[in-house]
């Protein structure tokens, strides 16, 4: 089956402009995140959406980053006024995440951010 | 603090030689371990996890809790095995996020 995808593949942008990159998860996937991969460095959380319930923000690294999801399928992640730090790939993972048997995240192909 | 530690950001092998990737983890409660691994033009994908306990790809690995440790090994390599290898700490009672490691590269030479 389709697994999840991610768009753009790639996304340059000027500094200062906004950008919003997009999510599909696998369907009947409850659970959906978003890690940030800068260049030599390892995935850093960003934020967790499942189901219903509040998002664990706690990752995200400052208030221009944001993030939604409807219900439990797309989510975009917004970042605004983007700066030259922000250039990284962004991933995302849905996973059925019912528990411990269930705890298997599957990624995305990444969107690769380039701030100029 | 919840942290993990890969100490080589590169590991270069020759085929038929046994490799160890290491991986160490800080973390308070009972730890959920597992490596994913990305192949060239690949995406991310999940490796082993330590509470199977089992073989993929000839892999191992075998939580030591006195040591904090997660090492990946496999007695002999494959030029097949070449990618990068991450560490991840899942925090099951925080939605099962991943806190990953820095990553190591593996290279095996013919």
């Amino acid at each position: 089956g389709a697994g999840v995808s991610q768009s753009p593949s790639n996304k340059v942008t000027e500094k200062g402009k906004d950008v919003e990159l997009r999510c599909d998860p696998i369907s009947g996937h409850t659970a959906l995140y978003w890690y940030r991969q800068r260049l030599g460095q390892g995935l850093e959380f960003l934020i967790y959406f499942q189901g219903n319930s509040a998002p664990d923000k706690s990752g995200l690294p400052s208030d221009r980053f944001s993030a939604e999801r409807t219900g439990e399928s797309v989510s975009t992640l917004t970042i605004q006024r983007t700066q030259q730090e922000d250039s990284a790939v962004y991933l995302c993972a849905s996973s059925p995440f019912l528990g411990l048997d269930s705890y298997e995240q599957y990624f995305g192909p990444g969107t690769r951010l380039t701030v100029t | 603090a919840q942290r993990v530690t890969q100490p080589e950001k590169l590991l270069s092998v020759f085929k038929g030689a046994p490799v160890e990737l290491k991986c160490n983890y800080s973390y308070s409660g009972s730890p959920e371990l597992f490596w994913y691994v990305q192949y060239s033009r690949q995406r991310l994908q999940l490796l082993l996890r330590h509470i199977s306990r089992e073989s993929i790809k000839g892999f191992t690995a075998d939580l030591n809790k006195g040591e904090t440790s997660f090492h990946l090994k496999k007695p002999f390599a494959q030029e097949e095995d070449s990618a990068m290898y991450y560490c991840a700490l899942m925090i099951y009672n925080q939605g099962g996020k991943l806190i990953f490691g820095q990553g190591t590269e593996l290279s095996v030479k013919p």
